[in-house]
């Protein structure tokens, strides 16, 4: 079993739709949880960083963790034909070195 | 004014030869890192400086070698390609602000082995 799970996909959905994207995780010493975007053919982006249970939300997007479950996700709000991309989850034990899930290929449809 | 750069884009090479792949990062960040994202999309890191000294070295067979000529930095050479090679390879850089770590990526280097 790898230490963090993510569902590949592709999970399409129409423009408008509220997205939810999830990861799990099997090691309960990561400490801080994180988001990024790739869009094809590009270098991930930092969407969203947290470090306690609960939501943390930005805009459209709220990260929710609950690490009783070793559970984390990311909403996605109104979603826009822009927000098409592959989402990877991260983790960090304390070294600051992350671990990735495989990401999820997402499609927004107008 | 990109903040991390690599070249080349693109590298398509025989099974055999050497090449390498510069990294550049104009943020002022202390640490670099090299990842591999594999055909399945999994990015797994490789290395990480920090000031120019190796602080991180994941199992990664020693045809690879990183070097770190300054801050700024960070190349990948690597001896004797195989196919098993072929990947995109990121380059990345980070601070650590407030205990909270933001790593910036490059666009990636695809490269492809024959």
């Amino acid at each position: 079993q790898k230490e963090v799970e993510q569902d590949p996909g592709p999970l399409s959905v129409p423009e408008g739709a509220i997205v939810s994207l999830n990861c799990t995780y099997s090691n309960s010493a990561f400490q801080y949880f994180m988001w990024y975007r790739q869009y094809s053919r590009k270098g991930p982006e930092l969407l969203m960083y947290t470090y306690s249970s609960g939501n943390k939300e930005d805009g459209r997007f709220t990260a929710q963790v609950d690490k009783s479950s070793k559970y984390i996700s990311l909403f996605i709000r109104d979603s826009q034909p822009s927000d098409s991309a592959t989402y990877l989850c991260a983790m960090v034990r304390g070294s600051y070195i992350p671990t990735f899930g495989r990401g999820t290929s997402l499609i927004v449809h107008p | 004014d990109t903040a991390v750069s690599q070249t080349p884009k693109y590298l398509v090479t025989q099974m055999g030869n050497d090449k390498s792949i510069k990294c550049e990062q104009n943020l002022g960040h202390d640490t670099m890192y090299w990842y591999k994202q594999d055909s399945k999309k999994f990015l797994k890191i490789m290395f990480s400086y920090n000031n120019k000294e190796l602080i991180i070295n994941e199992t990664v067979p020693n045809r690879f070698s990183p070097k770190s000529p300054d801050k700024a930095h960070l190349n990948l050479h690597i001896n004797s390609l195989e196919l098993g090679d072929s990947a995109v390879y990121f380059c990345a850089s980070s601070q650590v602000d407030r205990s909270q770590e933001t790593q910036y990526f490059g666009p990636g280097t695809r490269l492809l082995v024959l």
